[in-house]
């Protein structure tokens, strides 16, 4: 039963350190979704890409959030410097197409002092 | 863009009773829609999903409806039990866009 992985799946730091979370999507699947989710929004989508290209990433803070793909199996999102308004559980999901179905991974659980 | 809403946010039943949650959505396009269930700490999982050319999807105690002409589908859960205590998301698709999600419903089931 393929899944979606991500990495690290806590992280607890300091206001202004960087931070890196990871994602593997599940194999053949060419669409990448990064989704923040607090209490008070729910899902908000930050970016997706397709066949390792960014297609939208007009939900993310551009000054201090980057998602990017180095290849079809790793998708990175990093925030620097990272704020305690940051603080939120960051989903990564896949899918075979834009709007097709969408398979989460467990998610990364951030902390920002 | 599209715009989903969903009703209730929150919603609590006796177990055995059962539970609907309803969604709107603004595309006329949209023509994929599926529902998540995200438990405590966990990630979203799909449950059921249902396409524009179907009026209505079962699947066990879930079941799906679709009307495209009021731009509505709702999820309906019978015979509710305590583990069926989670959030539930609807969403909207069509083939040109990515899924839009509705805010959740923290559904609620008492034994």
């Amino acid at each position: 039963d393929a899944r979606v992985t991500q990495t690290p799946r806590d992280k607890v730091t300091e206001m202004g350190q960087e931070v890196t979370m990871r994602c593997q999507p599940i194999l053949g699947h060419n669409t990448v979704f990064w989704y923040r989710q607090t209490m008070m929004q729910g899902l908000e989508l930050l970016a997706y890409f397709r066949n390792r290209a960014p297609l939208d990433d007009s939900g993310m803070p551009k000054d201090r959030f980057s998602a990017e793909m180095p290849d079809a199996t790793l998708a990175t999102l990093k925030i620097q410097p990272s704020e305690p308004r940051d603080s939120a559980v960051y989903f990564c999901a896949s899918g075979r197409t834009v709007a097709d179905t969408q398979y989460f991974g467990p998610g990364t659980r951030l902390t920002v002092l | 863009g599209e715009n989903v809403e969903q009703h209730p946010s929150t919603l609590s039943v006796q177990e055995g009773d059962s539970a609907v949650i309803k969604c709107t959505y603004s595309d006329s396009a949209s023509n994929y829609f599926p529902w998540y269930k995200q438990e405590l700490g966990k990630r979203p999982q799909l449950i059921i999903d249902i396409r524009s050319n179907v009026g209505e999807k079962k699947d066990q105690r879930i079941a799906v409806t679709l009307n495209k002409t009021a731009k509505h589908f709702s999820l309906h859960i019978t015979e509710t039990q305590p583990e069926d205590s989670a959030v539930y998301f609807c969403a909207a698709g069509a083939g040109y866009s990515t899924l839009t999600f509705g805010k959740g419903t923290m559904l609620l089931v008492s034994p």
